[in-house]
C-alpha cells in the first residue's frame, strides 16, 4: 500500500518568506507527527495529533512554527518569517496505535522535505 | 529531554562482514526502535523491542533490548552493499508523545 507523502520534496525560500509542508499520511493512521532533522543528525520531535487535535506541540521550536490537521488526516506544517536556522529536513510520521504503549511508538516516516532558507 | 549516545559514530567494514553498534541511554526506556535511513529519504523502521532482554530478528538483521533497559544493540550479519547508510535508535521521549532519536551509526561498506 501507499505509504507517507510529503511535498514539496525540496523548497528554497528567501529568508522572511512564508512556507507550508504537506503530509499526506498513511490511510487509516490515527497519529501523525513532525519531526526536524539538522544535517548529521537524528529526527527531533516537534508535534503529535492524534485525528484532527494536535495533542502536543511541545518541540515547536518558536511561535513562527504552526501545523494543522483540519480533517484528521492529511497535514500541513507552516513556517511563517523563515530564518536561516530553520533550513533542515522535515519529516513527517505516521502510526495506527491512537494511545501510549509499545506499538505507540512504531511510526512510519515519509521521505521529507528539505527546506533551504537563502 | 532523553538523550541517546550511539556508537560507533562511523564503521568502514568490508562487505561480508558482520556488524555491531549500540545504543545507551540516559534513562530506562520501555520500548526500543533501530531504523535505516538512506540518503534523501525518510528514517525506515527495522525492529522494534517491548521488553528488556528481548532479542528480535529481521533477516540478516538482530537487535536487544539490553536488561538494564537503557541500551539496546544491533547486529547485522553478511553485510552487503545496500546496507549503507545511517542507523539509529529510537525511544520514547521526544515530546510526550514522540521518538528521540540518536545522532545515528553512519555504515560504510567496501566491496
Amino acid at each position: 500500500g501507499a505509504g507517507v507523502s510529503q511535498s514539496p520534496r525540496y523548497k528554497v525560500a528567501k529568508r522572511g518568506q512564508d512556507v507550508a509542508l504537506r503530509c499526506d499520511p498513511i490511510s487509516g493512521h490515527v497519529s501523525l507527527f513532525w519531526y526536524q532533522q539538522a544535517l548529521g543528525q537524528g529526527p527531533e520531535f516537534l508535534t503529535y495529533f492524534q485525528n484532527e487535535a494536535q495533542l502536543d506541540k511541545s518541540g515547536l521550536p518558536s511561535d513562527r512554527f504552526f501545523a494543522e490537521r483540519p480533517e484528521g488526516s492529511v497535514s500541513t506544517l507552516k513556517i511563517q518569517r523563515t530564518q536561516q536556522e530553520d533550513s533542515a529536513v522535515y519529516l513527517c510520521a505516521s502510526g495506527f496505535r491512537p494511545s501510549t504503549g509499545g506499538a505507540f511508538y512504531e511510526q512510519y516516516f515519509g521521505p521529507g522535505t528539505r527546506l533551504t532558507v537563502t | 529531554g532523553q538523550q541517546l549516545n550511539q556508537s560507533p559514530q562511523s564503521m568502514f567494514i568490508q562487505e561480508g562482514e558482520d556488524v555491531s553498534m549500540n545504543c545507551t541511554s540516559s534513562s530506562i526506556f520501555n520500548t526500543w526502535l533501530w531504523y535505516k535511513q538512506d540518503p534523501g529519504e525518510g528514517p525506515v523502521l527495522l525492529i522494534a523491542l517491548y521488553k528488556a532482554g528481548e532479542l528480535t530478528s529481521n533477516g540478516r538483521l538482530t537487535a536487544q533490548f539490553g536488561i538494564t533497559r537503557k541500551d539496546s544493540f544491533l547486529n547485522i550479519s553478511a553485510s552487503i552493499p545496500s546496507d549503507v547508510g545511517i542507523y539509529f535508535c529510537a525511544g520514547p521521549g521526544g515530546g510526550a508523545d514522540g521518538l528521540t532519536f540518536g545522532k545515528g551509526t553512519h555504515l560504510i561498506i567496501q566491496p
